[in-house]
């Protein structure tokens, strides 16, 4: 059960678009719309912002949006903002009745 | 409102046993699945095992298959973790989680109760 892969680091400026990835294998993201994201700030728990790949919890900003092609998803994050500077970690369910982490982004806010 | 909070963590030695308590309040704990999940220090997040609401299905991750029993009271609105065999690689706080909906549908997570497995 390897992690799923997610690039260690994405940075960009206030206002910009940017798009992290998260490739995993026809057993996980590519066989199930089961992915997640999370959201981590430093010392605190994560936070739910997308799930089944394109969905948005109650009170998630849409700038935060989700998609997923074969085995790969995606998280974009639209007009960044200060805030939004943390840790990012995608998940999925698997063929094995387990989930799979990614190993998690740093995305900073230039 | 939801709440989860961990109990039962500490310091222990390669080999040793601990068990770690989640008790839950603000929702109906029997009607739902839960998850732990850890965070090794500086790491990232790593799924442990699930519960089933009723108590009788449960999955592990590899990592833990064999040396780890998870388990519920929904009486006592409380889950457990039985850690067996622990590892220093096991050394990692410990989140409890509450699925809502699909697996990865994890909407409220205790604070976490830090592990440390160390001679």
């Amino acid at each position: 059960q390897s992690a799923l892969t997610q690039p260690a680091s994405v940075s960009g400026s206030p206002g910009q678009s940017i798009t992290i990835s998260c490739t995993g294998s026809s057993s996980d993201v590519g066989g199930y719309n089961y992915v997640s994201w999370y959201q981590q700030h430093p010392g605190k728990v994560p936070k739910l912002i997308i799930y089944d790949v394109t969905n948005r919890p109650s009170g998630v900003s849409n700038r935060f949006s989700g998609s997923k092609s074969g085995t790969t998803a995606s998280l974009t994050i639209s007009g960044l903002q200060a805030e939004d500077e943390a840790d990012y970690y995608c998940s999925s369910y698997t063929t094995s009745n387990t989930v799979l982490f990614g190993g998690g982004t740093k995305l900073t806010v230039l | 409102q939801v709440q989860l909070v961990e109990s039962g963590g500490g310091v222990v030695q390669p080999g040793g046993s601990l068990r770690l308590s989640c008790a839950a309040s603000g929702f109906t704990f029997s009607s739902f699945d839960m998850h732990w999940v850890r965070q090794a220090p500086g790491k990232g997040l790593e799924w442990v095992a699930i519960i089933l609401y009723d108590g009788y299905n449960k999955y592990y991750a590899d990592s833990v298959k064999g040396r780890f029993t998870i388990s519920r009271d929904n009486v006592k609105n409380t889950m457990y973790l039985q850690m067996n065999s622990l590892r220093v690689e096991d050394t990692a706080i410990y989140y409890c989680a509450r699925k809502e909906g699909s697996w990865v549908q994890i909407d409220y997570w205790g604070q976490g109760t830090l592990v440390t497995v160390s001679s």
